[in-house]
């Protein structure tokens, strides 16, 4: 069994829906990250939380430890965030081992 | 700066060749980490570097993989022989604290 579990594999949604990605851990952690992947292949990292919740632009992270979740919300989705979104956590007794889910296709159609 | 470069972009070789990938970290960075990206597996960590010493390198598959960071601007992740199994898109990424950057990657065709 994966330590990192996302939800759902693939994802297609409208421009200007709400868009929710989450991703379940199994291990302790010492922080979750979550990656965006562009058709073109490159990596972006997109935030590093440890608890709460961050927001950067358009793009909310929130995480809760105790129940060992997290959620990536896009709100007013457009095209341009189409792309694979990756949730990685970090384990304190590894160093800066990560641990990556195995991605969340997005397509956001015009 | 310009990023993490990597090089070469695209590799084609033949089953057997040795294989060389090149990563030029941030400058200022002291962490450094080589992954392997496959539809099947999606993203693993190779090996990860701190300060040019090679901290975890159990995802290093076998043997036939070895990386090197000789100093803090340059490091090298090596097959040899390689196997069509190797195919894949090899990641480097450098960071300083907690965030990484990640290089645009080599892919990788083993015929």
């Amino acid at each position: 069994k994966n330590e990192v579990e996302q939800s759902p594999q693939n994802l297609t949604a409208q421009e200007g829906e709400f868009i929710t990605i989450n991703c379940s851990y199994s291990v302790g952690i010492s922080a979750l990250h979550w990656l965006q992947q562009h058709p073109g292949g490159g990596i972006v990292s997109l935030f590093m939380l440890s608890s709460g919740k961050k927001k950067h632009g358009r793009l909310i992270a929130t995480i809760n430890i105790q129940e060992k979740h997290s959620s990536l919300h896009i709100t007013a989705s457009h095209p341009r965030d189409s792309a694979v979104y990756i949730c990685a956590v970090r384990r304190p007794s590894t160093g800066n081992q990560f641990y990556f889910g195995t991605g969340t296709s997005l397509t956001v159609i015009p | 700066d310009a990023g993490v470069i990597q090089s070469p972009r695209h590799e084609v070789t033949e089953m057997g060749q040795e294989v060389t990938l090149r990563c030029k970290p941030i400058s200022g960075h002291n962490s450094l980490f080589w992954y392997r990206q496959t539809m099947m597996r999606g993203l693993e960590l190779l090996i990860y570097f701190n300060n040019n010493v090679p901290i975890d390198d159990s995802g290093m598959p076998e043997d036939r993989f070895s990386a090197k960071m000789p100093n803090a601007s340059f490091s090298t992740l090596k097959i040899q022989p390689s196997e069509p199994r190797d195919s894949a898109v090899y990641f480097c990424a450098s960071s300083l604290h907690s965030e990484q950057f990640f290089g645009p990657g080599t892919r990788l065709t083993v015929l």
